[in-house]
């Protein structure tokens, strides 16, 4: 069955240092991935989409990475913040029951940034 | 303001009864979506909707129903069949279903059973 994994353990880091997630994927080969952070209570907001023929994207202090071969993306928050403390979730474009092509989202791994 | 509304925010619901969660979307969005969240995990999908009068189960629909009757609604009915309804509920709109395009979610609705 197709699967997306995000470490579950909860990531610490101090501030203004690199945080790094990472989002591994089986048993598919999705066109598009995406990031999303989420806080709690909140719903979950877009951050940046790469392609698959994108090796890397970058966005202020945000970098993806997505490589195809090894079936894992990097997700990179250069200069951490405390503010950057937050849910971050993956979504990956997955065919659904035949009806097309959607996101299906991994469960998300939190980042704590320590002042 | 274009956006994607949830509501209520909290809602509480006592055995035996079908409650339903509201969600709509001034955004002229196709597709429509309802996710689930358990503490600490992932969203997981219930259904979704390609186009208005049509709806897709998603993996884990028993106990809720939903209708697309306008293209800004997709309200969800939780319904007495659903087992272990507690749980954070999230709605979502984007311009199509294809993985291409970034999704708009509401604030959600914190259902807990009494």
């Amino acid at each position: 069955s197709q699967k997306i994994e995000q470490n579950s353990e909860a990531l610490n880091i101090q501030e203004g240092k690199t945080a790094t997630l990472t989002c591994n994927y089986t048993n598919y080969s999705p066109a598009y991935l995406q990031w999303y952070r989420q806080d709690p209570g909140r719903g979950p907001v877009f951050l940046l989409l790469i392609r698959e023929n994108e090796k890397e994207k970058r966005k202020e202090r945000l970098k993806v990475t997505f490589d195809t071969t090894l079936k894992q993306s990097l997700f990179h928050i250069t200069a951490s913040q405390p503010a950057d403390s937050a849910t971050y979730l993956c979504a990956l474009d997955i065919t659904l029951n035949n009806a097309g092509n959607m996101l299906t989202f991994g469960g998300g791994t939190r980042l704590m940034v320590k002042p | 303001d274009g956006g994607i509304t949830q509501s209520p925010k909290y809602l509480f619901r006592k055995e035996g009864q079908n409650v339903t969660l509201s969600c709509e979307q001034n955004l002229n969005h196709d597709a429509m979506y309802w996710y689930r969240q358990d503490p600490g995990q992932g969203l997981r999908l219930i259904y979704y909707s390609q186009i208005v009068n049509d709806f897709q189960k998603g993996d884990i629909a028993e106990g809720y129903s939903v209708s697309r009757e306008k293209k800004e609604s997709f309200p969800l009915t939780v319904t007495s069949a659903q087992k272990n309804p507690t749980a954070f509920y999230l709605c979502a709109s984007s311009p199509t279903l294809w993985g291409n395009t970034e999704a708009f979610f509401g604030q959600g609705t914190r259902l807990t059973v009494v």
